[in-house]
């Protein structure tokens, strides 16, 4: 089974700043996947970003970043310029390529703060 | 393209008594997972089905269970209800191919299950 740590429960950030959310992963695979999740107070779940680990290239989606580094097992989500509709629960989860069964970190609270 | 809706929203249920939770996919999407998320485990996978089949199974009892219709729509059935049973039900549906056959999952709003 695959195990997937966030080890930031709570963090905060100023408006238009950048913040860093943590994850570190364990896998015996050679091929999985990793994702970060977002969910707003209204409670629906949104993909926010996705990395294969078969590439070496960090995924970038408009302010939203990874910094992936395989050998170390971590996968990091930076958003820059942050805004107050960031204020959101993350998840990171990481996927096999074997069947569909995700594992989710245990969540880091953000509060962008005005 | 409509998303991944649930029924009910909320539910409130009496300890012992049933329920069943009710997921539509995304069209064309042939996965659906459940998770279980409460404030002091997280997510935790309930199970996985593809094409009316459970792929995936997730640690709990076996009061769990659920099921996967022809048109790809899932229900999940809870019997003799416990207090601990009160959570939020998430439903995931994937169809998206990734590259080696693997899927990103989309999330319905969730049933709010209380149990009391």
């Amino acid at each position: 089974a695959q195990t997937v740590t966030q080890s930031q429960p709570e963090m905060s950030v100023q408006e238009a700043e950048t913040v860093t959310l943590s994850c570190t992963y364990d896998t015996s695979e050679n091929n999985y996947y990793l994702f970060w999740y977002k969910q707003p107070p209204s409670r629906q779940m949104i993909l926010v970003i996705r990395q294969e680990a078969y590439k070496q290239q960090n995924a970038t989606e408009n302010r939203f970043s990874v910094n992936f580094q395989k050998a170390a097992k971590s996968f990091s989500l930076k958003i820059s310029d942050s805004q107050l509709g960031d204020t959101a629960m993350y998840f990171c989860a990481s996927m096999t390529g074997v069947g569909n069964q995700f594992y989710f970190g245990t969540g880091t609270s953000l509060t962008v703060i005005p | 393209k409509a998303g991944v809706t649930q029924t009910p929203r909320y539910l409130i249920k009496t300890r012992g008594q049933q329920v069943t939770l009710s997921c539509s996919p995304i069209s064309g999407h042939r996965s659906v997972s459940w998770y279980q998320q409460t404030p002091g485990q997280g997510l935790q996978f309930l199970f996985e089905y593809f094409s009316e089949t459970q792929r995936n199974k997730g640690n709990f009892p076996g009061r769990f269970s659920g099921r996967q219709f022809s048109n790809s729509r899932s229900e999940m059935n809870v019997s003799t209800l416990e207090l601990g049973d009160s959570a939020l039900y998430l439903c995931a549906s994937s169809g998206t191919p990734l590259g080696s056959g693997s899927y990103e999952q989309y999330f319905g709003p969730g049933t709010r299950l209380t149990v009391t």
